[in-house]
């Protein structure tokens, strides 16, 4: 079963509005990543936030984590056509080596 | 440097024949992992080496799966007998080592099983 559940499964904004994807988990963790993934293929790595933080800056990425609701949000500000695509949280289990990704958020930013 | 490469990255197959996916990690990335992700899902963990240790397996649908790592770099992943419901994109991942470090993907292998 999924450890990760995003929301929205789809969201489209307009060029130079904010995104925002809410991430929602079941288990403890130690970390929380979110990746990018264009076009179906390999996803890339964007950010990690550990269990003991609770927000994280990278360029126009903020995430925040709040492990009481068991949840994190990502926001992406001023938003480029090039951030169309789909954005995954992925939650590694306590202890546990593995990740086990959410079934995902696709971004459309129309130009 | 290299990133993760696959191969192929395109695979069409008849249902029934075997095919064999490869992945080549990261140089020094100890850690590999092999996830099956079917159109507009997520990713499914399948299997997960780690340097020198038995591989964690549980991922694995079925006994048609199975995967193996050579000299702890190359790895291939093998699906005997396909069915249509093979049919997905399989990623390969590297990472560091035993910890959670982020996750380095390959661009993935799509295969299709007619």
């Amino acid at each position: 079963s999924q450890q990760g559940e995003e929301d929205p499964q789809a969201l489209s904004i307009q060029e130079g509005e904010n995104a925002t994807m809410n991430c929602s988990y079941k288990t403890s963790i130690n970390n929380l990543q979110w990746y990018r993934q264009n076009s179906g293929r390999g996803l890339v790595h964007l950010i990690l936030i550990r269990s003991n933080e609770r927000e994280k800056h990278s360029g126009r990425l903020r995430v925040t984590l709040d492990t009481s609701k068991k949840s994190s949000s990502l926001l992406i500000t001023a938003s480029r056509a090039a951030d169309t695509a789909s954005y995954f949280c992925a939650t590694d289990v306590y202890s546990s080596y593995k990740l086990i990704f959410g079934s995902g958020t696709r971004l459309l930013v129309r130009p | 440097g290299a990133g993760v490469s696959q191969s192929p990255s395109n695979k069409v197959t008849e249902k029934g024949k075997d095919v064999e996916l490869r992945c080549d990690p990261i140089s020094g990335h100890t850690a590999l992992y092999w996830y099956r992700q079917s159109l507009g899902q997520g990713l499914e963990f399948l299997i997960y080496f780690q340097g020198n240790s038995a591989p964690d397996k549980s991922g694995l649908p079925s006994d048609r799966f199975s995967a193996e790592r050579t000299g702890g770099s190359v790895s291939t992943l093998t699906i005997q007998r396909t069915q249509q419901e093979d049919s997905a994109v399989y990623l390969c991942a590297s990472s560091l080592g035993r910890q959670t470090y982020e996750q380095y993907f390959g661009p993935g292998t799509r295969l299709t099983v007619t």
